[in-house]
């Protein structure tokens, strides 16, 4: 039974243009998100995280989005770039990260 | 420094064979675990340390075996290799449990025929 779902596998995003990459999960208990961008051949890196005391968390391009009544984050881009296509994992913390199955991201130009 | 290392990059093997997977960190992080990625899915953790000599079972353990004699070291073996065991392995780190960020290394492609 997933606990933390990505129900989109891939998306395509012209250059310029938001990228929004959506997560859901299933516990209301679950207090602590994350999400990881991975480039083929390479190791997850950290992107970005947020707390379930907040509802949004903003660094440079990126943005975190937590809809705790609906079980729901998103994660936008803006502008997009050809170097932000790679895999999105959302991941949620207890004593340990839990990972959505992932969303492919295109950016063309 | 070089945060997360894993050799071997790619291994492949028979069927009935064993390997070991190594893992080494440089930042002094007491928290390791070991992941397998398979095609289309998430990471799922296999085992876990939260320090030398402590280690603990994943979600998908069987199969597998670790240790974890020094800070910096945390080998996963492999005995008696099957088909089902083809998969992509990393290893991550971190300073801390739970809602801290793991640090990855740059994952071991093994084939199991």
């Amino acid at each position: 039974d997933q606990q933390v779902k990505q129900n989109s596998p891939s998306l395509s995003v012209q250059e310029g243009r938001i990228s929004i990459l959506n997560c859901d999960y299933t516990n209301s208990m679950f207090d602590y998100f994350l999400w990881y961008k991975k480039y083929p051949a390479e190791g997850p890196t950290f992107l970005i995280s947020i707390s379930s005391i907040k509802d949004k968390n903003e660094d440079g391009r990126f943005t975190v989005f937590l809809n705790k009544s609906a079980k729901h984050l998103s994660l936008h881009i803006v502008p997009s770039q050809p170097g932000d296509s790679a895999v999105y994992f959302c991941a949620v913390s207890t004593d340990k990260l839990i990972f959505g199955t992932g969303t492919r991201l295109q950016v063309f130009p | 420094n070089a945060g997360v290392t894993q050799t071997p990059k790619f291994r492949i093997l028979k069927i009935g064979q064993s390997m070991t997977l190594q893992c080494t960190q440089d930042m002094n992080h007491n928290y390791m675990y070991w992941y397998r990625q398979d095609p289309g899915m998430g990471l799922k953790l296999i085992y876990y340390s939260v320090g030398a000599g402590i280690t603990d079972k994943g979600e998908v353990p069987n199969g597998y075996n670790v240790s974890r004699s020094t800070t910096e070291d945390f080998p996963l073996r492999l005995e008696l290799a099957a088909p089902s065991q083809t998969s992509v392995y990393f290893c991550a780190s971190s300073y801390n449990q739970g809602a801290y960020e793991q640090y990855f290394g740059p994952g071991t492609r093994l084939t199991v025929t």
